[in-house]
């Protein structure tokens, strides 16, 4: 089982949509989360931490669920500029490393 | 604020030939510095991993080496390229024990 995984899509959405993305863990002891976002051809971004209690920016919602070991990100009222490919990362055990999944493609369409 | 430069960005090289792909992080002391490369149309594969002057941790055995004479420099290196090194380096930088990674601009490197 990889460390980090995430289904890599693509999901194409029309503008306006919801659309929420899972990303799995296998590592319990894990203890940091993230989402990134990643244009073509260019480095990842952070786009959120994800917190135990959930934490919400804008439009972005970031769920934890440690007992299933999954995060979680939901995107309302898509933007055609949300194109892009949303990474999810894990710490590994008690160290610093962050463990990535190898994306989710999202596509939004007019 | 915090500042990372990566360089060059982007390079062809012969099989064989020697690499040096090199990062700098301004505006914060003792980062942590890593490697990750991204082959095409897959996943950040961690490389290496530095707390400190001189502390390299290797994520996976390959053809790559690192090190990091300064504290906020972080340089990748290799003798011999093969055609498997091909691909998108990105040097990330965090704060210890936040685990939040920033990422410098890559170097994308192919190798023929």
């Amino acid at each position: 089982r990889k460390e980090v995984e995430q289904d890599p899509g693509p999901f194409n959405v029309p503008e306006g949509a919801t659309v929420a993305f899972n990303c799995t863990y296998s590592n319990s002891a894990s203890q940091s989360f993230f989402w990134y976002r990643q244009d073509c051809r260019k480095e990842p971004k952070l786009l959120m931490s994800v917190y135990s209690s959930g934490n919400e920016d804008g439009r972005f919602t970031a769920q934890l669920n440690r007992a299933s070991q999954y995060i979680s990100l939901l995107i309302r009222d898509s933007k055609l500029s949300d194109s892009a490919t949303y990474l999810c990362a894990v710490n590994k055990g008690n160290t610093d490393k962050l463990i990535f999944g190898t994306g989710t493609r999202l596509q939004v369409f007019p | 604020s915090q500042t990372i430069h990566q360089w060059p960005a982007t390079l062809v090289q012969p099989v064989g030939s020697p690499l040096s792909l090199e990062c700098t992080v301004e505006g914060t002391s003792n980062p942590n510095l890593y490697w990750y490369r991204q082959a095409a149309g897959r996943g950040l594969q961690l490389l290496f991993y530095s707390v400190g002057i001189g502390q390299i941790s290797s994520e996976v055995p390959q053809n790559l080496s690192a090190s990091r004479p300064q504290d906020r420099q972080f340089i990748l290196s290799s003798k011999k390229l093969l055609l498997s090194d091909s691909g998108f380096y990105l040097c990330a930088w965090s704060v210890s024990g936040t685990g939040e990674l920033f990422f410098g601009e890559g170097s994308r490197l192919t190798v023929l």
